[in-house]
């Protein structure tokens, strides 16, 4: 199975600042399709999780600009350019490249 | 607007069943792979089961494989999960999600299932 790994688990952001979340997979998530199913999501406190990023760089639709996604292989990252208080909760990584099964990162903590 | 309500979680006995249900609205049901995935109580994320829109391909994680069963019904735009012989390490929040593993979106509120 796909392992992805998350970095770092716990992050304390300051409001107005830049953050990134790194995912690291243990294996190349190009598909032989060509696309890179790797997807990032927020889970804010109290709801489900909610997708941001699909194929590695692409925003869900109403999903601010100050996120994105990038990298390719094995290595990604998500970066918020501006911390909104909106933004604190647990950020997980998810690939759909190697499946069964799907597998998702540990998650990271966002927290001013 | 897309919406997805999942029903059914309880507590249940180890060894006993569950039938999970997923009402959906606002697509069109049949068009979509369709997703469980499950947070067990320290908020980790696992992909359970999907299945492809007409119900004839099925994967499951292998810890749930023969123990549960992806189903649906497209007419009634729904979805389900039965579950049985259940284990202590099946407890957790039950979301149902639009799409295949790594694509899904968006996702139910999520159903509770805890097993003790």
């Amino acid at each position: 199975d796909v392992v992805l790994t998350q970095s770092p688990l716990s992050l304390p952001v300051t409001l107005g600042q830049p953050a990134s979340i790194s995912c690291r997979s243990s294996q190349s998530l190009v598909h032989s399709d060509g696309n890179t199913y790797l997807s990032w999501f927020h889970q804010r406190p109290g709801q489900s999780p909610r997708r941001l990023i699909f194929k590695v760089s692409n925003r869900d639709s109403g999903v601010p600009d100050r996120f994105s996604g990038s990298g390719s292989g094995t290595d990604f990252t998500l970066r918020i350019s501006r911390v909104e208080a909106e933004d604190v909760g647990i950020y997980f990584c998810s690939q759909g490249t190697h499946w069964p099964p799907g597998t998702f990162g540990q998650g990271t903590k966002v927290e001013v | 607007e897309v919406q997805l309500v999942e029903s059914g979680g309880g507590l249940v006995q180890p060894g006993g069943s569950l039938r999970l249900s997923c009402t959906t609205s606002g697509f069109i049901f049949s068009d979509y792979w369709m997703s469980w995935v499950r947070q067990d109580p320290g908020m980790g994320l696992k992909w359970v089961a999907n299945i492809n829109q007409v119900g004839g391909e099925m994967y499951y994680v292998d810890s749930v494989e023969g123990r549960f069963t992806i189903s649906r019904d497209n007419a009634k735009d729904s979805l389900f999960l039965q579950m049985s012989s259940l284990r202590a390490e099946d407890t957790g929040v039950y979301y149902c999600a639009r799409g295949p593993v790594g694509a899904t979106a968006p996702w139910g509120q999520g159903t509770r299932v805890i097993v003790s």
